[in-house]
């Protein structure tokens, strides 16, 4: 059964540093999106994205973030500049396409900012 | 935005007895409420979901009932087993399939064998 990865599943960086996270979507979806979850917290919607473009974003997904699709099958994440309160589970998920409603999850990156 | 509230953060049941986990959302206009799993370490299971023009969906052991005029909606387990031991984590959608997921704030449940 096709599944969302990601890597890598635990990151450590310093305060400032740029991390970039990747995830390959499930082959064939069109819809894209990046979730974080704080230790202990529920899962927040930070961005989706879809032919090329960010179709929404929250007001967590500020200057210091940015995502990019450099080939048909990668989907990342970059963040800039990171800040100790970046540290959380970040999640990949996919959709297949406009009429359908399942968003696939992958296993997470663990980033933790020291 | 939507604002999705979720009931009970803690449930402890016998193995073999039900469990239920609850669920409120604010926006009249979502339409879609599906149910994750997750796992200590993995990242969210997608395991039942509703739309809103049913009233209840089943799947062997897990069924979701929805009642939009309450705006609310329901996970129910029976015959709950050790491996059923998980946070699950609510969550809503409106509109077309491309929507965001609104998250409830999950349910800790343990199976007691």
């Amino acid at each position: 059964e096709p599944e969302v990865t990601q890597t890598p599943s635990h990151q450590v960086t310093q305060m400032g540093q740029e991390v970039i996270l990747r995830c390959v979507p499930i082959s064939n979806h069109l819809y894209f999106y990046w979730y974080r979850q704080i230790l202990g917290q529920k899962v927040e919607f930070l961005v989706s994205f879809y032919n090329n473009e960010i179709s929404e974003k929250s007001e967590i997904f500020d200057d210091q973030f940015s995502v990019e699709r450099p080939d048909g099958s990668n989907f990342t994440l970059k963040i800039r500049s990171t800040k100790l309160e970046d540290s959380a589970m970040y999640f990949c998920a996919s959709v297949r396409d406009r009429s359908s409603y399942e968003q696939y999850f992958g296993p997470g990156t663990r980033l933790t900012v020291t | 935005g939507e604002n999705v509230e979720q009931h009970p953060s803690t449930l402890s049941v016998q193995e073999g007895d039900s469990a239920v986990i609850k669920c409120t959302y604010s926006d009249s206009a979502s339409n879609y409420f599906p149910w994750y799993k997750q796992e200590l370490g993995k990242g969210p299971q997608l395991i039942i979901d509703i739309r809103s023009n049913v009233g209840e969906k089943k799947d062997q052991r897990i069924a979701v009932t929805l009642n939009k005029t309450a705006k609310h909606f329901s996970l129910h387990i029976t015959e709950t087993q050790p491996e059923d031991s998980a946070v699950y984590f609510c969550a809503a959608h409106a509109n077309f399939g491309n929507e965001k997921l609104t998250f409830g704030t999950g349910t800790r449940l343990t199976i007691i064998p």
